[in-house]
């Protein structure tokens, strides 16, 4: 069981807004970056957000990222039907000295 | 453009060592700017970070898993391995390589899948 808790499924319809939330503790969101990543059926995963809130060049707008406390979130805005993947949050952990994934969040755009 | 790829046996034997290399072009892994891990996901699950080596040769490992595994650097080819021993069933997955930018991965290859059956 993953110590980032991510909601398993998660759903919109194109054009809506969806929030995909992390949520973990002290030791890692609270005192670290958190990282999202993107994985397409079939294909490896994608940065898409760094450093809590930062996008890489060629992430869309639609797409950020924001933290408060032990918790982080992935807001999508204007749901296209590409968006429809697994997400993932990511950061370390300084008492287990190691990368923490959470367990995904499956997108469906309905 | 960095790209990295992934190399190794598709089919490992229980209780022997999955043996993997990433080969990464466009960046030098002896670049003092980066690390370089290992991840992996069986099938239908989530991502597992496995570990990763700075160009120094430093590493870190997931705790879960340091007990066997083992990550290095070859400089003057510009790869880095992955050796993990003793495997089981539960190690059968897609392996990943990717560039670590203190804990911020990207890119990452496209994978390669191992198999651990007799």
């Amino acid at each position: 069981q993953s110590v980032l808790t991510q909601p398993p499924s998660a759903s919109g319809t194109p054009g809506q807004g969806v929030t995909i939330s992390c949520s973990g503790s002290n030791s890692n969101i609270g005192n670290s970056y958190v990282s999202w990543y993107q994985q397409l059926p079939g294909t490896a995963p994608k940065l898409l957000i760094y450093r809590d809130s930062q996008r890489p060049s060629g992430v869309p707008d639609r797409f950020s990222g924001s933290k408060s406390g032990t918790s982080a979130s992935l807001d999508i805005s204007g749901l296209r039907s590409e968006d429809e993947a697994a997400y993932y949050c990511a950061a370390w952990d300084g008492s287990l000295s190691g990368v923490l994934f959470g367990g995904g969040t499956r997108l469906t755009v309905l | 453009q960095v790209q990295l790829q992934e190399s190794g046996p598709g089919l490992v034997k229980p209780s022997q060592t999955l043996s993997l290399t990433c080969t990464v072009s466009g960046a030098s892994i002896s670049s003092g700017d980066y690390y370089w891990s290992w991840i992996r996901q069986p099938a239908g699950k989530g991502l597992e970070w496995i570990g990763r080596v700075f160009s120094s040769g430093s590493t870190n490992y997931n705790p879960s898993l340091a007990s066997r595994v083992s990550i290095s650097l070859d400089t003057s080819n510009n790869r880095f391995y992955l050796h993990l021993t003793s495997v089981t069933a539960a190690d059968t997955a897609v392996y990943y390589c990717a560039r670590d930018i203190l804990f911020m991965f990207d890119p990452w290859g496209q994978g390669t899948l191992v198999t651990v059956s007799s």
